[in-house]
């Protein structure tokens, strides 16, 4: 079965500081797509970054970067130098071929001044 | 370019009713999911439409039923209203094709609140 684990209910970070935000992930498909979205206030999900199971590289999308470690099956996002308006809901989500996506439970990210 | 739409934004309904919530997709996008968000919780897959028909669907009950239209809309009914239906409801949209590509970013809109009194 597949499965996405985000065990950060909440954070904190000081504005201009970077974060890290876990998610660990469960496939038995070897191809899949890990996706990042945060969901602010108002509901809407604003997608942020992407990673694929076979790229070599980790993603990055501005002040967002995806650190992905296939063999501990983790894809956490980094946010560089974090501004008042990233505080919201981040959703860490998971689509293996041809299948529906799965969210993770989300972390709260609070941006202190 | 319009994003995705959804209406109506707030909707409050009564036990046992039925309800209807509409979406259109991104231009140029085939497929459109529907994701049930219940409050502080992550968004679970109700099911996925392209060319008008189902494609993938979650584990929801028959209540749930969908249909998507020649122009790529699509509504979501839910019959029978439980106080447990009530959530936020958010539609994607992608663009997939008949093979339904794994790795397309979707594109959301800003969701439908239903409150089931």
């Amino acid at each position: 079965a597949q499965k996405i684990t985000q065990t950060q209910p909440g954070m904190f970070v000081q504005e201009k500081e970077a974060v890290t935000l876990d998610c660990t992930y469960d496939t038995s498909d070897p191809s899949y797509g890990l996706f990042w979205y945060k969901q602010p206030s108002s509901g809407e999900m604003i997608f942020l970054i992407y990673q694929g199971s076979y790229d070599q590289q980790n993603a990055t999308e501005g002040r967002y970067s995806l650190n992905f470690q296939k063999a501990r099956k983790s894809a956490n996002l980094v946010i560089s130098a974090s501004q008042l308006g990233d505080s919201a809901m981040y959703f860490c989500a998971m689509r293996a071929s041809y299948d529906k996506v799965i969210f993770g439970p989300g972390t709260s990210l609070s941006v202190i001044p | 370019d319009a994003g995705v739409t959804q209406s109506p934004t707030h909707l409050i309904k009564t036990r046992g009713q039925q309800v209807t919530l509409r979406c259109s997709p991104k231009s140029g996008h085939d497929t459109v999911s529907w994701y049930q968000q219940a409050l502080g919780q992550g968004p679970q897959f109700i099911f996925q439409y392209y060319e008008e028909e189902e494609r993938q669907r979650g584990n929801f009950p028959d209540r749930f039923s969908g249909h998507q239209f020649p122009n790529y809309s699509s509504e979501l009914n839910v019959n029978a209203l439980l106080l447990g239906d009530s959530a936020l409801y958010l539609c994607a949209s992608s663009l997939e094709g008949y093979r339904g590509q794994s790795y397309n970013e979707q594109f959301f809109g800003p969701g439908t609140r239903l409150t089931v009194l």
